[in-house]
């Protein structure tokens, strides 16, 4: 069983409009949680970083949010543009060795 | 900076052919990792090297060899290809092992026939 799950596996919005991401885990511990973005053809890049105390973090138009007691991210993203097509990766560090532990991503399509 | 770069981008190769995959970081990172990426699939760390001069395995350093040139260079070799090593592969770096910002290049797309 994967220990990061991510929902929708893919999504398509209309440019200006919101959207949430959904990250799903077990990894326990973990000192914290970040969102990748990884735009086609390119390495990720990292958007917003939580460790486990906290609840919520910005970068722009990008809000992540962080439950611990149900084991929940979500990554919600406001007035989105054509930009923001790409995949979003939820990502957890466990262990000492800089382990990261990878979901399988959201792929998001934003549409004229 | 160029950050990190690889080469080459994209590489076809016949099943038991070898070949190297190529990485650099300008960062002057300490740390430095190889991943691969399989679709439907989270980002698995095949090797990784803490400092200059040491290597260890990750989740899946079967069929995998490296080097850490030096500090700048991380490279990864395939000694005999495998249809299953068809994957997507990237490099990262960091300051360090306890620096959580890895640092990612482009890629390199490796097809196995």
């Amino acid at each position: 069983k994967n220990q990061v799950e991510q929902s929708p596996q893919s999504l398509i919005i209309l440019e200006g409009k919101n959207c949430t991401l959904q990250c799903n885990y077990t990894v326990s511990p973990f000192s914290n949680l970040r969102w990748y973005k990884q735009d086609t053809g390119r390495g990720p890049v990292s958007l917003t970083i939580m460790t486990f105390s906290e609840n919520t973090k910005s970068n722009g138009r990008y809000t992540a949010t962080l439950d611990a007691d149900t084991k929940q991210s979500s990554l919600h993203i406001t007035a989105s543009q054509l930009s923001d097509s790409a995949s979003y990766i939820c990502v957890l560090r466990s262990g000492g060795y800089n382990k990261l532990i990878f979901g399988a991503g959201t792929r998001l399509a934003v549409h004229p | 900076n160029a950050g990190v770069t690889q080469t080459p981008k994209f590489q076809v190769l016949k099943t038991g052919q070898s070949m190297t995959l190529q990485c650099a970081q300008d960062m002057n990172h300490n740390s430095m990792y190889w991943y691969r990426q399989d679709p439907g699939m989270g980002l698995r760390l095949i090797y990784y090297s803490a400092s200059e001069g040491t290597t260890d395995k990750g989740e899946v350093p079967n069929g995998y060899n490296v080097s850490r040139l030096n500090k700048r260079e991380f490279s990864l070799r395939l000694e005999s290809a495998a249809p299953s090593q068809t994957s997507v592969y990237f490099c990262a770096s960091s300051d360090s092992l306890s620096t959580d910002t890895q640092y990612f290049g482009p890629g390199t797309r490796l097809t196995v026939l």
